[in-house]
């Protein structure tokens, strides 16, 4: 079965510092992989896809992430961020019939 | 596009009573999913239809769950009888492709079954 495991339930960092959300997948076939944001009583929304293609995908609030496919990760960075970027972040996997599987997810939080 | 709406974003009910929720997806979008938020569980992917139709309910906890999509614009999540441990946030969410990936989630509704 298709699933990700995101390793961290929550991350502080500091404002300006640079973060990084760990997830590693386990799949046998294809891999589409996803990663969600859901800022306090909102829904989730799409921050990046790797879908096929160059490993380094770039996504929406200044956010990138890199599929290893050796080490089966795919981390979620960015180079410096900001207190609006305190939510909780949900790594996805495409399973079949258009299944999307989240991770636990990791509540990262912003301080001054 | 106004987004997915779902309503009512709360409710809070006593145990045994009947509890419908409702989503309208974005217009054009096909796929329509149902997800449920705990603190527990995380996010659970409860059924989803595609063009009306429901292609995997394996997520649906008991018979107490029943949802429906009788046209392209409109679906309920219901729950009779409810109880204490269905207190979560529901998402509905859709999308518009083939195996994308890509969801639009509603706000959620959050249910409180005392």
């Amino acid at each position: 079965a298709q699933s990700v495991t995101q390793l961290d339930s929550q991350v502080p960092v500091f404002e300006e510092a640079p973060v990084e959300l760990r997830c590693n997948y386990s799949s046998s076939v294809s891999v589409y992989l996803f990663w969600y944001v859901q800022y306090p009583n909102q829904g989730l929304q799409l921050l990046l896809k790797y879908l096929s293609g160059s490993t380094l995908v770039k996504g929406i609030n200044g956010f990138e992430a890199e599929f290893n496919k050796s080490q089966t990760s795919f981390h979620l960075r960015k180079p410096s961020v900001h207190i609006s970027d305190t939510a909780e972040y949900f790594c996805a996997n495409l399973g079949g019939f258009q299944k999307l599987v989240f991770g636990t997810g990791t509540r990262l939080l912003v301080s001054p | 596009d106004a987004g997915v709406i779902q309503s009512p974003r709360h409710e809070v009910t006593e145990m045994g009573q009947e509890v419908t929720l409702r989503c309208k997806p974005i217009s054009g979008h096909n796929s329509l999913f149902w997800y449920r938020q705990t603190m527990m569980r995380g996010l659970e992917l409860l059924i989803y239809f595609n063009n009306n139709v429901p292609i995997d309910d394996s997520g649906m906890p008991e018979d107490r769950f029943s949802a429906k999509m009788p046209n392209a614009s409109f679906s309920t999540l219901k729950i009779q009888p409810s109880e204490p441990r269905d207190s979560a946030v529901y998402f509905c969410a859709s999308s518009g492709g083939p195996n994308t990936g890509e969801l639009f989630f509603g706000e959620g509704s959050r249910l409180t079954v005392l």
